[in-house]
């Protein structure tokens, strides 16, 4: 079965740790990319790549960071320095230049 | 830069009725668009898309959408909704040729709520 996964699916953190989630897809596309969803906004780009080992920042890169070492796995840490990380993050992946594909995404709560 | 208006927050529907939802967007060239469907707490389904020429698509569970270029519009419809096209409907405009489209502006979204 092709497709995006993400895990957690639900994570807790205290204010100040770091936290990473996990994205993997097993499509063969080589662009991945992480949204932030927040109610009645919609969804924001963090980070996208588009090959292995190189990535780009979206509209609200701050307090986060992303590897792509391998072409299938595009993890996303959430640092301290977020000010506001509560919030619902979802991953997606595409062939460049095609429509983009969700995984199931990962509420995180921090507190 | 790019933008994406999607003016009804909330729209009740009967069930066996028709619908449609809007979305307005703004960019200077053709962009790639698109419709998403978000169940509660799940990720998101792509409904239809277009990238370029006919400009009525049609897409999955019996939706349609019509890009119109004049009016910067590209609304989502449906002859008859049924009860399980509850849910929250995103539009999104890929703009940028410099990312070859890649980078998704998503409008914030329409909750549809079908009544019996």
């Amino acid at each position: 079965d092709g497709g995006i996964t993400q895990s957690p699916k639900y994570l807790f953190r205290k204010e100040g740790q770091n936290v990473t989630l996990s994205c993997e897809q097993n499509l063969n596309h080589d662009a991945m990319y992480w949204y932030r969803q927040d109610p009645g906004q919609g969804l924001r780009l963090i980070y996208y790549s588009q090959i292995v080992n190189d990535f780009q920042k979206g509209d609200i890169a701050e307090g986060y960071s992303v590897s792509r070492e391998k072409k299938e796995s595009f993890p996303l840490t959430v640092t301290s320095a977020q000010k506001n990380p509560t919030a619902f993050y979802l991953c997606a992946s595409s062939r460049w230049g095609y429509e983009q594909y969700f995984g199931p995404g990962t509420r995180l709560t921090v507190t | 830069a790019q933008s994406v208006t999607q003016p009804d927050i909330h729209i009740t529907v009967s069930e066996g009725a028709s619908l449609e939802l809007r979305c307005n967007y703004s960019y200077g060239a053709t962009p790639y668009l698109f419709w998403y469907v978000q169940s509660p707490g799940q990720g998101l389904q792509l409904l239809l898309k277009y990238f370029s020429g006919d400009t009525l698509v049609q897409g999955i569970k019996g939706f349609e959408a019509e890009f119109k270029r004049s009016q910067s519009s590209f609304n989502l419809r449906k002859p008859s909704v049924h009860w399980s096209d509850a849910a929250e409907y995103f539009c999104a405009v890929g703009a940028g040729e410099d990312t070859g489209f890649q980078k998704l502006v998503f409008g914030t979204g329409t909750r549809l709520l079908v009544s019996p």
